[in-house]
């Protein structure tokens, strides 16, 4: 069956340090991958946006990786402020027609 | 810019009751989407509409659920009759164009409460 897996469902990192968030899918072979950020009682908010064709995408202090042989993509955040904690989501775009499929979610927490 | 607007913001309705939801999404913005969001879990896609046309509606429950966007304007989604498993947060979003180099915007959701 289609699935999409994001590493655990909560991530503490303490401040400055890099946080790595992991989704991983199977039985997909998607056109577009995105991330976003959603803080509670928030809708989803795009972050980024990587093609299967890319290998990365950096925004300030994010990075993104898309592995399409491992079926992963790999979000980073460097020098992690508490200002960052929130839930992330990454969505597959199986047909470039702009309809998602959401993860779980990773909530991360960022420690001062 | 105005974002996308939702409400009500809150609904509290017994099972086999009927609720509607009411998105405005961002001016201009010819793709229209409602996603459901059940605690704990990504928002699920029940339909994608653009402008007034369906694009997809693959995961919508058809025999309770119904959405429309006369305009192709404003949209409205309706669940009638409410089941309990229906309790979660019904998104909205809006993007520009349907290929996915056109970013969705996500309104602040409806939390549903079927009891």
């Amino acid at each position: 069956s289609q699935k999409i897996e994001q590493n655990s469902e909560a991530l503490n990192i303490q401040e400055g340090k890099t946080a790595t968030l992991t989704c991983n899918y199977t039985n997909y072979s998607p056109a577009y991958l995105q991330w976003y950020r959603q803080d509670p009682g928030r809708g989803p908010v795009f972050l980024l946006l990587i093609r299967e064709n890319e290998k990365e995408k950096r925004k300030e202090r994010l990075k993104v990786t898309f592995d399409t042989t491992l079926k992963q993509s790999l979000f980073h955040i460097t020098a992690s402020q508490p200002a960052d904690s929130a839930t992330y989501l990454c969505a597959l775009d199986l047909t470039g027609a702009n309809n998602l499929f959401f993860g779980t979610g990773t909530r991360l927490t960022v420690i001062p | 810019e105005a974002g996308v607007a939702q409400s009500p913001r809150y609904k509290i309705i017994e099972k086999r009751q009927s609720v509607a939801f009411w998105c405005n999404p961002i001016s201009g913005h010819a793709t229209l989407y409602w996603y459901q969001q059940i605690l704990g879990q990504g928002p699920k896609l029940l339909i994608q509409f653009q402008n007034n046309g369906v694009v997809d509606d693959s995961q919508l429950p058809k025999d309770r659920f119904s959405a429309e966007r006369l305009k192709g304007v404003d949209s409205t989604l309706k669940i009638q009759p409410a089941k309990l498993e229906d309790s979660a947060v019904y998104l909205c979003a809006s993007s520009l164009g349907t290929g996915s180099s056109y970013e969705q915007y996500f309104g602040p959701g409806t939390r549903l409460t079927v009891t």
